[in-house]
């Protein structure tokens, strides 16, 4: 099984700063690598994923990942951030076409990103 | 409404009684996915589904039921609640290939 670890369970951080979440994935494999955001009282909702090519990964809302084999890691970063991030967000892993017949997904526990003006 | 659909948002049940939780997707999606977020713990699978009339338990499948008679259905039962069982239950979907899933909105569910 695949594990995730997010290395922050909250990040504070002021309107219009940039910011990093960190997320470390464990496998000897190659993997698929998503982010997702969940606002309150909402579902969690896709920002980006990586399953190949390019390293650096763009999404919604000015997200961006980069995927880094040799350290297992695809940390999200937004240049300048806007209170309407404040969110939580979700690193995920699968092991699609891996030797996986389901590709299922192995969440992190989340990052609590609150934005303050 | 294309989509993921989870009824009812709300929920509040009696511990022992039986509650049914219902998703339906719109996309003919082969694989569905019962999701639980508790605080402190993030999602944990409690069943999944590769197709109609194929399921099998993930990490958390204790107390809980499930079936899927039709594609586009994957209801979530249990069986005689607890109140352990307060949490925020997630239904998702994802087609061949698994591009990421698609998630619904979500059910709290409070056991009194």
């Amino acid at each position: 099984a695949q594990s995730v670890t997010q290395l922050d369970s909250q990040v504070p951080v002021f309107e219009e700063a940039p910011v990093e979440l960190r997320c470390n994935y464990s496998s000897s494999v190659s993997v698929y690598l998503f982010w997702y955001v969940q606002y309150p009282n909402q579902g969690l909702q896709l920002l980006l994923k990586y399953l190949s090519g390019s390293t650096l990964v763009k999404g919604i809302n000015g997200f961006e990942a980069e995927f880094n084999k040799s350290q297992t890691s695809f940390h999200l970063r937004k240049p300048s951030v806007h209170i309407s991030d404040t969110a939580e967000y979700f690193c995920a892993v699968s092991d699609w076409g891996r030797g996986s017949t389901l590709g299922r997904l192995y969440f992190g526990r989340g990052t609590q990103l609150t934005v303050w003006p | 409404d294309a989509g993921i659909t989870q009824s009812p948002r709300y929920k509040i049940t009696e511990t022992g009684r039986q509650v049914t939780l219902m998703c339906h997707q719109t996309w003919s999606h082969s694989y569905m996915f019962w999701y639980r977020q508790d605080l402190g713990h993030g999602l944990r699978l409690i069943y999944y589904s590769a197709a109609a009339d194929i399921t099998d338990k993930g990490e958390v499948p204790d107390g809980y039921v499930v079936s899927r008679s039709k594609t586009e259905n994957f209801p979530l039962t249990l069986e005689s609640a607890t109140r352990s069982q307060t949490s925020v239950y997630f239904c998702a979907s994802s087609g061949q290939g698994n591009y990421g899933y698609t998630f619904g909105s979500g059910t709290r569910l409070t056991v009194v």
